[in-house]
């Protein structure tokens, strides 16, 4: 159980288009999800924080109108990397927190999305 | 100020030894959540183990322990009989539970362990 698939896994793009990458939770309800970016060799850093049906938190830094992030529905968010440039190269890796919570309430984490921009 | 401080950038064990990962927090939360996650070179994070705040005995999951010192602040993860498959990067991992937090987690820069034959 608590399995959360991304999609892509990989993804190369033009300069100035832009990517949409899936956070999905596949066997249970997800309250909050979380999107963090990670550079090579580096930690992760929290980008911003969605609960479902409203928007998105996020952190100091990060520009809103660069990652767009959708919580549409208990199972699924997204993000939307717009008019992406090399710089966003990096390593996407987003998290689901159960609705049911638990002793650990722990996040469950997807395998990641590698985005390249050429 | 880092909240999450690993110091040691790169580690190296012999398999079959065993290796302690330091781990040191700054919180002034009474509840909070400590973790510690393995990431192999594929990326994916993989969760090891959890000490909560208020347990009184230290954390063990098979291989894996966590030498919690609450009024140091530490968390430090013990992998014991080290294996080749152990190599990967280790990352330690706060959650507080104040207020202004959704639960997210914070992380330290992490330890590259090696493990040698």
């Amino acid at each position: 159980g608590a399995v959360v698939s991304q999609h892509p896994s990989r993804v190369i793009c033009k300069s100035g288009t832009s990517v949409k990458i899936e956070c999905r939770s596949l066997d249970f309800q997800a309250t909050t999800m979380f999107w963090y970016r990670q550079f090579p060799k580096k930690s992760l850093m929290l980008m911003a924080t969605s609960n479902e049906g409203s928007k998105a938190t996020y952190e100091q830094g990060v520009e809103k109108d660069k990652f767009l992030i959708n919580h549409a529905s208990l199972t699924l968010s997204t993000l939307t990397v717009t008019s992406a440039h090399p710089e966003d190269s990096s390593f996407y890796i987003c998290s689901a927190r159960d609705i049911r919570g638990g002793p650990r309430d722990e996040q469950f984490f997807g395998p990641g999305t590698r985005l390249t921009v050429l | 100020a880092q909240k999450i401080t690993q110091t040691q950038p790169g580690m190296f064990v012999q398999e079959k030894e065993a290796v302690t990962l330091d781990c040191t927090y700054d919180t002034s939360d009474q509840s909070y959540g400590l973790f510690w996650y393995k990431q192999p070179s594929s990326g994916e994070m993989i969760f090891l183990i959890y000490q909560g705040s208020y347990d009184e005995q230290n954390a063990t999951e098979g291989r894996y322990s966590l030498n919690f010192q609450k009024a140091r602040k530490s968390a430090n993860l013990v992998i014991s009989a080290s294996q080749l498959g152990d190599s990967a990067m280790y990352f330690c991992a706060m959650r507080e539970s104040h207020g202004g937090s959704q639960g997210n987690l914070i992380f330290g820069k992490g330890t590259k362990l090696s493990v040698k034959p």
